[in-house]
């Protein structure tokens, strides 16, 4: 049961266009959401994240957007450049400043690429 | 900057055996959580450490065991490995309770023959 999906295994970009990551969920209980890339033979790193009670988040070139209603964030980075080529996971938490702070349901990742 | 330190980063085991994984936090950091990947999924919490005591239980299966030292690092103790348990452990750590926002290290791969 995949409670958060990233429909798009790849999306690949031009150099200075704007990239599109998308993310459903299905846990109502999901409460915050964060975006982590991964670079081959390295950990996740933490990018952005957004609370339930806000529909948007920036944060330099990279944007996140909840809609609620349709269970659905997406992640905008304008412009993208080469480095931000790389796996995208989407990931969430349920009751966010409860015990779960650090369990995160992820997505199954979209990877970026960027070309010159 | 200091960041999280996994050890062994590669370990081959046969079926049956034992595997430990150990994790070393950021320092100052006190909170440890431990997360499984299998080729081609997504990673899977398996449980969470907040000072030395167990904060937060995941899919971990019943032959694996995990503890966070006074030192806060943390060893991930895995028992008759099964084909299946070939995957990616990651071990990310946290100041205290952030919401989501971990510092995950380079994961330590485990292959099962």
């Amino acid at each position: 049961d995949q409670q958060v999906k990233q429909n798009s295994p790849s999306l690949s970009v031009q150099e200075g266009r704007i990239s599109i990551l998308n993310c459903d969920y299905t846990n109502s209980m999901f409460d915050y959401f964060l975006w982590y890339k991964k670079y081959p033979a390295e950990g996740p790193t933490f990018l952005i994240s957004i609370s339930s009670i806000k529909d948007k988040n920036e944060d330099g070139r990279f944007t996140v957007f909840l809609n609620k209603s349709a269970k659905h964030l997406s992640l905008h980075i304008v412009p993208s450049q080469p480095g931000d080529s790389a796996v995208y996971f989407c990931a969430a938490v349920a009751n966010a400043g409860g015990t779960s702070y650090g369990k995160l349901t992820f997505g199954q990742g979209t990877i970026l690429t960027v070309h010159p | 900057a200091a960041g999280v330190i996994q050890s062994p980063r590669h370990l081959i085991k046969e079926k049956r055996e034992t595997a430990t994984l150990k994790c070393y936090p950021i320092p100052r950091h006190d909170t440890v959580y431990w997360y499984q990947q299998g080729p081609g999924q997504d990673p899977q919490f398996l449980i969470s450490f907040y000072e030395k005591m167990q904060s937060d239980k995941g899919s971990i299966p019943d032959r694996f065991s995990a503890q966070q030292f006074s030192d806060y690092h943390s060893e991930l103790n895995m028992s008759s490995l099964e084909l299946g348990d070939s995957a990616l452990y990651f071990c990310a750590s946290s100041r205290g309770r952030p919401t989501g926002e971990l510092f995950f290290g380079e994961g330590s791969r485990l292959t099962v023959l």
